[in-house]
């Protein structure tokens, strides 16, 4: 059974700190790895989805990257806002894009 | 497009009460999810729909009933609530094939059991 860990649950940055979030999965069968951000009491945005055969992924100020055989990845933001404050959850896709998602990191960004 | 829609967004209901939970989508998506979020927890997939008239359990679908008669509705039936079913649901949708591969999430609808 996939099992997917986020550590920590919670971390707190002052603004302008580059930081990096850490995702670890237990199944490296998996047709690809997502990074989502959820805001408090919203839906799922989608932030980053790196398929299976690549490395990495950039968007803006983020940028996802996959180790798929020793089942790791890392979401890094550049020069973090307050704005970026909100939940970054993790997951990954198996069989009939199943999603498993890890818990969820908390972030917030300090003035 | 307005995407994927759930409906009511909120719902207190009774020990014993059932009901539904709406979820539409307008994408012409073949795939559609429900999950749940429990405080401070990832989301559990409850049950899948891979078509108009196929679905399956998924990790979490004990207390649920799902049925999908066409492409666009994917309805959770809830039948006997229990304070265990305190949760936000999330429905999303998915059309395999894309080049992002994404799920695409609904707002949610937050439900408290009394």
């Amino acid at each position: 059974k996939q099992e997917v860990t986020q550590i920590p649950a919670a971390l707190s940055v002052p603004e302008g700190e580059n930081l990096v979030l850490n995702c670890s999965f237990t199944d490296s069968a998996i047709y690809n790895l997502q990074w989502f951000r959820q805001d408090p009491g919203k839906g799922l945005t989608s932030l980053l989805l790196i398929q299976s055969s690549q490395r990495e992924q950039t968007s803006g100020r983020l940028n996802a990257s996959l180790d798929k055989s020793s089942g790791r990845s890392t979401l890094y933001i550049a020069a973090s806002q307050p704005g970026d404050s909100a939940t970054y959850l993790c997951a990954v896709t198996g069989a009939n894009s199943k999603l498993t998602f890890g818990k969820g990191i908390t972030l917030s960004v300090r003035p | 497009n307005a995407g994927v829609t759930q409906t009511p967004k909120f719902r207190i209901l009774k020990i014993g009460q059932s009901m539904t939970l709406q979820c539409t989508q307008d994408m012409n998506h073949n795939y559609m999810y429900w999950y749940r979020q429990d405080p401070g927890m990832g989301l559990k997939l409850i049950y899948y729909s891979v078509g108009a008239g196929i679905t399956d359990k998924g990790e979490v679908p004990n207390g649920y009933n799902v049925s999908r008669s066409t492409t666009e509705d994917f309805p959770l039936r809830l039948e006997l609530a229990a304070p265990s079913q305190t949760s936000v649901y999330f429905c999303a949708s998915h059309k395999p094939g894309t080049y992002q591969e994404t799920q695409y999430f609904g707002p949610g609808t937050r439900l408290l059991v009394l």
